[in-house]
């Protein structure tokens, strides 16, 4: 069993939709958490950081993590065609402070 | 250019050959990071760098990898007799601290293909 798993899709919204992207993890030793997104051909760039439970809300992003679950999530409002992407969750160990461990990722196409 | 620069963007060479593939990091940043990421898998994470010295080295598949870092600046990956299933691209990250506290920075990576 991978560390993080991740819906690889691909998923595909009409423009405007609400997308919700989940990872689940299986070490609760996780304890900061990261969305990633990487266009086709490009480096990732990083979206959204969070450290504890709970929402955080930047623009039309929101990241929501719950430990408890071991589930964090990455919402998109009113998705825009620019947004289609591949979105990778990515995660660092309180025990191990620098070495970022990343989900496959989930392809994401916005539909005009 | 202010960010990460990767070169080659592209290498294609024969099985048994070697590579070495390069990483500039953006100015200032002491922490650097290498990552493989094969088709449709997620980042792989291969070696971390605290300005010259890798106190982390776990992600190396094999003794036919090694990295190093001098003047704690410019990055090699150098992959020696390879293999087919290296194919894959390579990516370089760099950041101003560690990863749980300053963002990582990424170039656009090397693609690689053994033939």
């Amino acid at each position: 069993q991978k560390e993080v798993e991740q819906d690889p899709g691909p998923l595909s919204v009409p423009e405007g939709a609400i997308v919700s992207l989940n990872c689940t993890y299986s070490n609760s030793a996780f304890q900061y958490f990261m969305w990633y997104r990487q266009y086709s051909r490009k480096g990732p760039e990083l979206l959204m950081y969070t450290y504890s439970s709970g929402n955080k809300e930047d623009g039309r992003f929101t990241a929501q993590v719950d430990k408890s679950s071991k589930y964090i999530s990455l919402f998109i409002r009113d998705s825009q065609p620019s947004d289609s992407a591949t979105y990778l969750c990515a995660m660092i160990r309180r025990t191990s402070y620098d070495k970022v461990i990343f989900g496959p990722g989930t392809s994401l196409s916005v539909i005009p | 250019g202010a960010g990460v620069s990767q070169s080659p963007s592209n290498k294609v060479t024969e099985k048994g050959k070697d590579v070495e593939l390069r990483c500039d990091p953006i100015s200032g940043h002491t922490a650097l990071y290498w990552y493989r990421q094969s088709l449709g898998q997620g980042l792989e994470f291969l070696i971390y760098f605290q300005g010259n010295s890798a106190p982390d080295k776990s992600g190396l598949p094999s003794d036919r990898f090694s990295a190093e870092r001098t003047g704690g600046s410019v990055s090699t990956l150098t992959i020696q007799r390879t293999q087919q299933e290296d194919s894959a691209v390579y990516l370089c990250a760099s950041s101003l601290g560690g990863a749980s506290k300053q963002p990582q920075h990424f170039g656009d990576g090397t693609r690689l293909s053994i033939l």
